[in-house]
């Protein structure tokens, strides 16, 4: 099935260090989300993004919706070592669609 | 948010034995359920999309007869593994949608069978 590239596969970064990565598909869609998963346990909702150029925070999250909605990019500023895990895109062309996710980005923090 | 659970965490199954996992919203009306497969490093897969009282929509290459989804109520749904294979073997995630929301997703089943 169809599948969101994002960039980059992996990540080590120092605590305390700001984070971006981003997502890009071929297709447009209607809402972008990103989730985080953490080993042995489902994803969970980070932000939802519901118009193009739209720019969401929650804490020190923050993520857009790229104004072509082939894109979105998520940064987490000032990095903890709960950051960990692997943080995945996905999108969808309505509620009742299904959801594509994205290949993951794998976040390491070091102290 | 809205909670979903998934049972059990994880299960080890002899080879030609079948596998029940369970699906439930436990706090709201899922109108529709989605079942997800997760090899290690890789991404989520969708294997079907169930709604309430009909038959699930499975994805190109699940086979239907091997992976039997019920979704007999709002708040439940059922993946039985059938005559399970250790290629089987897996993180199989649920996740649940109510009408106009986003979705939201079960801890997950390990599954190994041996």
């Amino acid at each position: 099935g169809q599948q969101l590239n994002q960039s980059p596969q992996s990540m080590f970064i120092q605590e305390g260090e700001d984070v971006s990565m981003n997502c890009t598909s071929s297709s447009i869609f209607n809402t972008w989300l990103w989730y985080k998963q953490d080993p042995g346990e489902g994803p969970v909702l980070l932000i939802a993004l519901y118009k193009a150029g739209e720019l969401t925070s929650n804490g020190r999250l923050t993520a857009q919706f790229g104004i072509t909605r082939k894109d979105s990019f998520l940064n987490i500023s000032a990095s903890i070592p709960s950051d960990v895990g692997i943080y995945f895109c996905a999108g969808h062309t309505g509620t009742a669609s299904k959801l594509t996710f994205g290949t993951g980005t794998r976040l390491q923090v070091t102290l | 948010g809205a909670v979903v659970s998934q049972h059990p965490s994880w299960v080890i199954c002899k080879s030609g034995t079948s596998v029940k996992i369970e699906c439930r919203s436990l706090d709201f009306q899922a109108t529709t359920m989605f079942w997800y497969r997760q090899f290690p490093k890789q991404s989520l897969m969708l294997m079907a999309t169930s709604n309430e009282g009909s038959k699930a929509t499975y994805e190109q290459g699940v086979e239907k007869d091997k992976f039997l989804i019920n979704h007999a109520s709002l708040t439940l749904s059922t993946l039985t593994v059938t005559s399970a294979h250790p290629e089987d073997s897996s993180f199989y995630i649920c996740s649940a949608r109510a009408a106009n929301t986003e979705a939201f997703f079960g801890q997950g089943t390990r599954l190994t069978v041996v």
